[in-house]
């Protein structure tokens, strides 16, 4: 069926380094991606959204890309804060509206 | 706004049993997601409800129903509640479906013992 794969599922980088996430999706015809950051024993919350139609999106130190032709999109962290630390999920929404999820990254800010 | 309210936010049930969970969406949004997370597993996708119509569906057996009322408040119904049913689970409201936010709850923590 269709799905979203994501990686890595554990990411460590010391502070102030880059941090990057991959998502890879099935569904030729999804044409909206979001990014969800869930912070430990919080609830998740929508941090950046790309649509098909762009190509990069940026949003201080988050920017997220997207290469329809190989069918996958990036989550860009810059400058990585210790508040940075949490679990991201990407996700792909299908055709018929359904978001498909991934399985998120666990995403480890050193100190 | 307020945001979303689910109810209640921690249950302890025995296998065997039924449970229903309640979710209060954002007013005016009229899609509501329900999800299962577990410890270390992502969001598994329980099904979707817009204008009180099932739009979606994830791969969960069917003891896991829900419906959604004509205020947009949805409910979760589990029944023959099993060890693996153990988890946190969420419900997320949006405007509408597609390419909308979504806004999650706080979660109901349900332990089957």
């Amino acid at each position: 069926g269709e799905n979203v794969e994501q990686h890595p599922s554990t990411l460590s980088v010391q502070e102030g380094d880059s941090a990057v996430i991959k998502c890879t999706y099935s569904d030729s015809a999804s044409n909206y991606f979001p990014w969800y950051k869930q912070e430990l024993g919080k609830r998740p919350q929508l941090i950046i959204d790309i649509r098909s139609n762009v190509g990069e999106k940026k949003d201080q130190r988050i920017a997220v890309t997207l290469n329809k032709t190989a069918k996958h999109f990036s989550l860009h962290i810059t400058e990585t804060q210790p508040e940075d630390s949490a679990v991201y999920f990407c996700a792909a929404l299908r055709s018929n509206y359904q978001l498909i999820w991934g399985a998120g990254t666990k995403l480890i800010i050193k100190p | 706004k307020a945001g979303v309210t689910q109810t209640p936010r921690y249950l302890i049930k025995t296998r065997g049993q039924q449970v229903t969970l309640s979710c209060s969406p954002i007013s005016g949004h009229r899609s509501v997601s329900w999800y299962q997370q577990t410890p270390g597993q992502g969001l598994q996708f329980l099904f979707e409800y817009f204008s009180e119509t099932q739009r979606n569906k994830g791969n969960f057996p069917g003891r896991f129903s829900g419906r959604q009322f004509s205020n947009s408040r949805s409910e979760m119904n589990v029944s023959t509640l099993e060890l693996g049913d153990s988890a946190l689970y969420l419900c997320a409201s949006s405007l509408g479906v597609g390419d909308n936010e979504q806004f999650f709850g706080p979660g109901t923590r349900l332990t089957v013992l």
